[in-house]
């Protein structure tokens, strides 16, 4: 079982640009989420999906965040434009229909300068 | 307003000895707990649960304890390692079975 996947690992962009992190979740998980961590705000949900579908929001900082699930084994977290108070790690997690716990993924970090 | 907290941002122990990590939270309606382990450059791992029906759960040498009166949540590991060296969260479910808020988290050091 490969877990959770994320991509990049790394990311340095410059204020302005685009910035597409990429989720794959364990197969057979009904559940997606995002997360951001930060030293200031520790880690908050931004969204997650159920079965492709984007469940809840609320916890999406600004218009410049968007969340996608094109299909159950794929997921992308866009920043357009990015700014550098989006400097953070931000994680995918999931889990199946059934279970409580959360599996998360390695984490992206990313750096706008 | 409501959240989760921790007491104390560091905790450094002796190898061997067992720690207590603390949490506080505010909602008393939260009906679930999870601990999480965040080690350097990974993504937090689940440790142990525990429901508001509970008071003490029991893992691998690793114990929850809930007090609903004082809503306060501890983890205890016993006879701690190196290997346990990182940062813990708690985790409380707010609302809705999906929506987890964390704490602050706590640094954990082992030392030799």
């Amino acid at each position: 079982d490969a877990g959770v996947i994320q991509s990049p690992r790394h990311e340095v962009t410059e204020m302005g640009q685009e910035v597409t992190l990429r989720c794959k979740p364990i197969s057979g998980h009904d559940y997606l989420f995002w997360y951001r961590q930060t030293m200031m705000r520790g880690l908050e949900l931004l969204i997650y999906f159920n079965n492709n579908v984007p469940i809840d929001d609320s916890g999406m900082p600004e218009d410049r965040f968007s969340a996608k699930m094109p299909n159950a084994s794929f997921s992308t977290l866009k920043i357009q434009p990015s700014e550098p108070r989006d400097s953070a790690v931000y994680f995918c997690a999931s889990r199946t229909g059934t279970e409580d716990e959360q599996y998360f993924g390695p984490g992206t970090r990313l750096t706008v300068t | 307003g409501e959240s989760v907290g921790l007491h104390l941002p560091t905790l450094s122990v002796q190898e061997g000895d067992n720690s207590i990590i603390n949490c506080a939270y505010s909602n008393s309606a939260s009906d679930y707990f999870i601990w999480y382990k965040q080690e350097s450059g990974k993504g937090p791992q689940f440790i142990i649960d525990i429901r508001s029906n509970m008071d003490k759960r029991q893992g691998q040498r690793v114990t929850v304890l809930l007090n609903k009166t004082v809503k306060h949540l501890s983890l205890q590991i016993a006879a701690t390692q190196p290997g346990d060296s990182a940062v813990y969260f708690c985790a409380e479910e707010r609302y809705n079975f999906n929506k987890f808020y964390f704490g602050s988290g706590t640094k954990l050091n082992v030392k030799p």
